[in-house]
């Protein structure tokens, strides 16, 4: 079936470098991704959003790159640190209605 | 303050026993889900409600029961029909059902069931 998923379980960043967290999902009809940040023990938090016209979006030091050629999304991380240590899930919705579907995580480890 | 709280943050269980979590939303947010999370493997919608007296069934209902007499609550019910119920449960609240109303999550409930 269509799903979301991501390359890579774990990553191990020096801090102050930069991350980038890859995700590929299969469903050709998804028209909106969302990465979240989850800590230890804690719910996920939205950090960004990006819409399928669009490639790229910018945040507060991240941005999210989008290829819909190759149906691939990656999150990219400037100046990593310790307090990005978490696990990064991608998401997709090709619904009409609120139904996001999650890919299983990378956990990014920095180190000091 | 606002914003989402579930209790209790963890929660232990015998099995063949019903046990309901708690879901409360101080945001005026019409839409809330509950998901739940097991290791390895990203979060699976389990019901949702985009509005008070009005819930849907998620990817992996089967087990479970849900209730939206009040806008702010959402409870769901785990039963014992529910063959594999140890897991951590995150309820969520956005302002829409839209897809691209964002949507907060709580704290999560670890339940496991002995």
């Amino acid at each position: 079936g269509e799903s979301v998923g991501l390359h890579l379980p774990t990553l191990s960043v020096q801090e102050g470098d930069n991350s980038i967290i890859n995700c590929a999902y299969s469903n050709s009809a998804s028209d909106y991704f969302i990465w979240y940040k989850q800590e230890s023990g804690k719910g996920p938090q939205f950090i960004i959003d990006i819409r399928s016209n669009m490639d790229k979006r910018q945040g507060q030091r991240v941005t999210v790159l989008l290829n819909k050629t190759v149906k691939h999304l990656s999150l990219q991380i400037a100046a990593t640190q310790p307090g990005d240590s978490a696990v990064y899930f991608c998401a997709e919705n090709s619904g009409g209605y609120q139904k996001v579907t999650f890919g299983t995580g990378t956990k990014l480890q920095v180190i000091p | 303050d606002g914003g989402i709280t579930q209790s209790p943050k963890y929660l232990f269980r015998k099995e063949g026993q019903n046990v309901t979590l708690s879901c409360e939303q101080n945001l005026n947010h019409d839409a809330m889900y509950w998901y739940r999370q097991d290791p390895g493997q990203g979060l699976r919608l389990i019901y949702y409600s985009q509005i008070v007296n009005d819930f849907q069934k998620g990817d992996i209902a089967e087990g479970y029961s849900v209730s939206r007499e009040k806008k702010e609550s959402f409870p769901l019910t785990v039963t014992s029909a529910q063959k594999n119920p140890t897991a951590f449960y995150l309820c969520a609240s956005s302002i829409g059902a839209r897809a691209d109303n964002e949507q907060f999550f709580g704290p999560g409930t670890r339940l496991t069931v002995l």
